[in-house]
């Protein structure tokens, strides 16, 4: 069972684009959605989270919007730049406790010059 | 500081064959995840430890898998009569307290030949 779906699987932007990744999630319970990037032979790394009580979150080039009714969150990279391409996965998470966390499946980001 | 440190980087083991992933933690951390990520998919939640103890072993997908952290800080996980479908790169993750971010491991890529 896929709690959380990611879209699209790979995104091709130029240089100072908007790139724009979307997630939908099915448990109500979640209530912390990080976002991890994740370069080849790496780790994923938190890039940015927000909890349900903001629509937005902004740090940098990067926005998370948040549409709790619709159980929808989106990430924003603005300006995109080359070294931006990496693997980028939603999650979700129960706030409070340990993090047991539901990861979407990935989105490849590739920025072209 | 140093990150998570897991070892080996790479493992090759034959079908059948018992295998064990070590994960050195932040120093510092109380907290301890595995996760395993297969080829083109998000990581999945496979155990959690808080100290010594596995606090959630809800992931692990069958009784061939156990991991232990006996002084609460090294992890191995221990994979016993390997099949092909083990195949995957296994995360290890450590956290400072519950809420806060995890710090990912590069992982430990294993084929089963």
């Amino acid at each position: 069972q896929q709690q959380v779906k990611q879209s699209p699987q790979s995104l091709i932007v130029q240089k100072g684009g908007i790139s724009i990744i979307n997630c939908a999630y099915e448990n109500t319970a979640f209530d912390y959605f990080p976002w991890y990037q994740q370069f080849p032979g790496k780790g994923p790394a938190l890039l940015i989270a927000i909890r349900p009580d903001v629509s937005e979150k902004k740090e940098g080039r990067f926005t998370i919007s948040f549409n709790k009714s619709a159980k929808q969150f989106s990430l924003h990279i603005m300006d995109s730049q080359p070294g931006d391409s990496a693997t980028y996965f939603c999650a979700a998470s129960k706030a409070g406790g340990y993090q047991k966390v539901t990861f979407g499946t990935g989105t490849k980001l590739q920025v072209i010059p | 500081g140093a990150g998570v440190s897991q070892t080996p980087s790479n493992k090759v083991t034959e079908k059948g064959k018992y295998v064990e992933l070590r994960c050195d933690p932040i120093s510092g951390h109380t907290a301890l995840y595995w996760y395993r990520q297969s080829l083109g998919q998000g990581p999945e939640f496979l155990i959690y430890f808080q100290g010594t103890g596995a606090a959630d072993d809800s992931g692990l997908p069958n009784d061939r898998f156990f991991a232990v952290r006996p002084e609460g800080s090294v992890s191995t996980l221990k994979i016993q009569r390997t099949e092909r479908g083990d195949s995957a790169v296994y995360l290890c993750a450590s956290s400072t307290d519950l809420n806060s971010p995890l710090h990912f491991g590069n992982g430990t890529r294993l084929t089963v030949t």
